[in-house]
């Protein structure tokens, strides 16, 4: 099941620089996307969220991109702090399939100081 | 913050035997998850749960597992016979009933050793 991929498995960024995440999807049914955080042996943490029926949504140093033709999504997080490094997973949802998250498979990101 | 939490944090047991995995949803919200995350794969869906019932559950839900809300706060899971592959992290979540909130808030997660 490949319906959310996360193309990069890490990404290496220096501090006060920008982290571009990406995600692509083929369902076109998906209709509501999230970006969460997870640590090792924690839970997923919510970041952001974005509606297919819009193309961005900011959150403080979090902005998230949506291109529904292209079916990618983007994640943006300016300036990168240490504390960002983490895994971050791309998951995608639709109301039609009872709102259960897909989730990509993640991308480890470290922010050198 | 309100926040869902999980118990116990780590479980171990032999093959074979039942578990109940336990979670606290966020008060007031009213549809609950059940996910899992085999050691180095993505994290997958297993059951959805609203007004007392399952709303869907994933290939994987057999019928060896089973969800219940006994009261008013806790929602568990329930391997009735543990297979070694039933190891991995096991994380409930829960959405506000808000039309137009599909955010989904996890809890720390169950770390299930099935030996």
């Amino acid at each position: 099941d490949q319906q959310v991929k996360q193309n990069s498995p890490s990404l290496s960024v220096q501090e006060g620089r920008i982290s571009i995440l990406n995600c692509d999807y083929t369902n076109s049914m998906f209709d509501y996307f999230l970006w969460y955080k997870k640590y090792p042996a924690e839970g997923p943490t919510f970041l952001i969220s974005i509606s297919s029926i819009k193309d961005k949504n900011e959150d403080g140093r979090f902005t998230v991109f949506l291109n529904k033709s292209a079916k990618h999504l983007s994640l943006h997080i300016v300036p990168s702090q240490p504390g960002d490094s983490a895994v971050y997973f791309c998951a995608a949802s639709a109301r039609g399939y009872g709102n259960k998250l897909v989730f990509g498979a993640g991308t480890i990101l470290r922010v050198k100081s | 913050e309100p926040e869902v939490t999980q118990t116990p944090s780590h479980q171990v047991t032999q093959m074979g035997q039942e578990v109940i995995l336990r979670c606290v949803p966020i008060s007031n919200h009213l549809y609950f998850y059940w996910y899992r995350q085999i050691l180095g794969q993505k994290v997958e869906f297993l059951v959805s749960f609203y007004n007392n019932e399952i709303s869907e559950k994933s290939e994987i839900f057999d019928d060896q597992f089973s969800v219940e809300r006994p009261d008013g706060s806790n929602f568990t899971l329930k391997i009735r016979s543990t297979k070694l592959e039933d190891s991995a992290m096991y994380f409930c979540a829960s959405r506000p009933t808000v039309e137009g909130s599909e955010t989904q808030y996890f809890g720390p997660g169950t770390r299930l050793l099935v030996l």
